[in-house]
């Protein structure tokens, strides 16, 4: 099946800790983006990537770091820098191929708690 | 202002109505806005896109965009308890989707 896969689903972290949180898409998208979703909010865009070896930040990027080694892969590290990351995180891809390079898919997230 | 605005809700419904979902945004050179829906816990779903001014239909589901008045619609005829959902109008920037922050929309039986 073709989709976008975020593991893992639920992530505890104690303060101080690095966390990563994986995605993977077998779409064969080229650009793929992270989002971070707080309780009755909308998304907002932490770091994108258009292409491999190249990312860019969103609105949001502090605290944050990402890579982009492999077309199906992208990573995202909430380093301890960020001081409030309890969220649910969102992972999507688009491409611009079909004609529809504005429509991104979104994997089923990660839900990480700061205890 | 807001980028993208939307009513929160609750926006309650009887099943079988027709339930409207309203947008505006700011940025008056956008040309690409879209529809997602949310349950709760989960991830968004695309459901609609659109490009034009005008109406596009996709089965009980009509979007409608007037970039005049830079105000785009989601129309949902028959409703249904599962349509109860966060309705998210998200509407292309520079190089990224800019999110409203979502109607919650319930279908009471």
């Amino acid at each position: 099946d073709g989709g976008i896969t975020q593991s893992p689903k639920y992530l505890f972290r104690k303060e101080g800790q690095n966390v990563t949180l994986s995605c993977e898409q077998n779409l064969n998208h080229d650009a793929m983006y992270w989002y971070r979703q707080d309780p009755g909010q909308g998304l907002r865009l932490i770091y994108y990537s258009q292409i491999v070896n190249d990312f860019q930040k969103g609105d949001i990027a502090e605290g944050y770091s990402v890579s982009r080694e492999k077309k199906e892969s992208f990573p995202l590290t909430v380093t301890s820098a960020q001081k409030n990351p309890t969220a649910f995180y969102l992972c999507a891809s688009s491409s611009p191929r079909t004609g529809t390079y504005n429509e991104q898919f979104f994997g089923p997230g990660t839900r990480l708690t700061v205890l | 202002q807001k980028e993208v605005e939307q009513n929160s809700g609750p926006l309650s419904v009887p099943e079988g109505a027709i339930a409207s979902l309203n947008c505006t945004y700011s940025d008056r050179g956008s040309q690409s806005f879209f529809w997602y829906r949310q349950y709760s816990g989960k991830s968004p779903e695309l459901i609609m896109s659109i490009y034009s001014n005008g109406d596009k239909e996709d089965g009980r589901f009509t979007a409608q965009l007037n970039k005049a008045s830079q105000y785009v619609s989601l129309l949902i005829r028959d409703s249904q308890p599962s349509d109860s959902a966060t309705y998210l109008c998200a509407v292309r920037g520079y190089n990224k989707l800019i999110f409203g922050a979502g109607t919650r929309l319930a279908v009471h039986p």
